[in-house]
């Protein structure tokens, strides 16, 4: 199946400072990505996606990056505040088997 | 509003007595999922409804158990619940299309064994 997993599980920054999480995937046959962030004692919500014909896309305060030469992807997420600190995970979706499979998580900490 | 809710928030059970967590959807999505998390650790998927149709993952255990009654309703049963399957158990659901493929997940049901 799927695997996706992350390099850093701790990510600790100051406000203000941007974030760079990152994220490596396995299998290639991922049509879409999605970032999820995680706060404690709720589910996953919804960051921002990147289909996989795509480099780039940001949205507000986050960029992600796709770079499937590598097959690595990262959230950028710009001028940090402390409601951003969470677990974020990123997850690939394969369409035909309407799966998201998930990567260990990277906690980050914003300090004020 | 809530679009996916579970019920309830924290459920409490004993070693070997079957539980049962719900989930209830106001979005019409054609997939449910159920996953399991454990403490620091990524939602693992246990298994999906696209609409009647069930499709369980190859390493989840015979414990867990589904059902999906109407297209807003699925429930997780847990036949015996053991010490390890303590856990934060979430519901998701999507549309199910190459479109539109975001996961709405619910707030999560925290299962303690005890």
């Amino acid at each position: 199946g799927e695997s996706v997993g992350l390099h850093l599980p701790t990510l600790s920054v100051q406000e203000g400072d941007n974030s760079i999480i990152n994220c490596a995937y396995s299998n290639s046959a991922s049509d879409y990505f999605i970032w999820y962030k995680q706060e404690s004692g709720k589910g996953p919500q919804f960051i921002i996606d990147i289909r996989s014909n795509m480099d780039k896309r940001q949205g507000q305060r986050v960029t992600v990056l796709l770079n499937k030469t590598v097959k690595h992807l990262s959230l950028q997420i710009a001028a940090t505040q402390p409601g951003d600190s969470a677990v974020y995970f990123c997850a690939g979706v394969i369409y035909n088997f309407n799966k998201f499979y998930f990567g260990s998580g990277t906690k980050l900490n914003v300090k004020p | 509003d809530a679009m996916v809710i579970q019920n309830p928030r924290y459920q409490v059970t004993q070693f070997g007595k079957p539980v049962t967590l719900s989930c209830s959807q106001t979005l019409n999505h054609n997939v449910m999922y159920w996953y399991q998390q454990k403490s620091s650790q990524a939602p693992k998927l246990l298994f999906h409804y696209y609409d009647k149709d069930f499709n369980n993952e190859a390493d989840t255990p015979d414990n867990f158990q589904s059902r999906r009654p109407n297209t807003s309703f699925c429930f997780l049963d847990i036949r015996s619940p053991g010490l390890g399957d303590a856990a934060m158990y979430l519901c998701a659901t999507s549309r199910g299309t190459a479109a539109n493929t975001e996961a709405f997940f619910g707030q999560g049901t925290r299962l303690t064994v005890v």
